[in-house]
């Protein structure tokens, strides 16, 4: 079975442009969750879609936003990038037995 | 609220010795509790779990972790550290409240195996 799959793997951004990361979730998971890591604030949850609804969402300004599609795909953007948005950004699918599966995540860089 | 602590940033430990690494959770309920690795420039990696049942978890690579209610901990230990056993670690609780699978993490620890 196939893992979950980020892309891009890196990207390179100046402030104020905007981003849209991919996430393909392990094939029958549902739930993909998103999560920012950074040196300063460690992982931080983002949000989180389950059947193409936002089930939980975090603490973080509406520059972010996400949606999932049918086949369980998810995006997430960032409009108006800042210099705090640098971050490994992760992506994590759950199976029925409450595992969360993480991909290799994607390094955004804002100069 | 719900958190995790990690109180140790860094462990060192000669290989072959015992490792632990710690953690302690606040949650409202019963915790469901998660350990995690991350490796350099990659994503976390699944160790462990506790949901219910034996307070004793064997999870991967000959780790192991176990839940103390009373202590509100869920300790990770492994009984002969590798040098490859060196990474990033995060015990991490899922969080309270309806159907979600969020997770609060604790601000992880980093063991360090000597040879």
């Amino acid at each position: 079975k196939a893992g979950v799959t980020q892309t891009p793997r890196y990207l390179i951004k100046t402030r104020g442009q905007q981003v849209t990361l991919s996430c393909s979730p392990i094939s029958g998971h549902r739930s993909v969750s998103w999560y920012q890591q950074t040196p300063g604030q460690g992982l931080q949850f983002l949000f989180e879609y389950f059947s193409e609804t936002q089930r939980n969402k975090g603490n973080f300004p509406g520059r972010f936003s996400g949606r999932q599609f049918s086949n369980s795909r998810s995006e997430m953007n960032v409009s108006t990038l800042e210099l705090g948005d640098s971050a490994l950004y992760l992506c994590a699918s759950t199976d029925w037995d409450n595992e969360q599966f993480f991909g290799p995540g994607t390094r955004l860089t804002v100069l | 609220a719900q958190s995790v602590a990690q109180p140790e940033d860094q462990v060192n430990v000669a290989e072959g010795n015992p490792l632990t690494v710690k953690c302690t959770y606040s949650v409202s309920g019963n915790p469901y509790l998660f350990w995690y690795v991350q490796y350099p420039n990659r994503g976390l990696q699944f160790l462990l779990k506790y949901i219910t049942g034996d307070n004793l978890v064997k999870g991967s690579y000959g780790f192991e972790a176990e839940f103390n209610k009373s202590q509100t901990s869920f300790h990770l230990k492994k009984p002969s550290a590798l040098v490859s056993d060196s990474a990033l670690y995060f015990c991490a609780v899922r969080a309270y409240g309806g159907a979600t699978n969020k997770l609060i993490f604790g601000t992880g620890t980093l063991l360090a195996v000597q040879p």
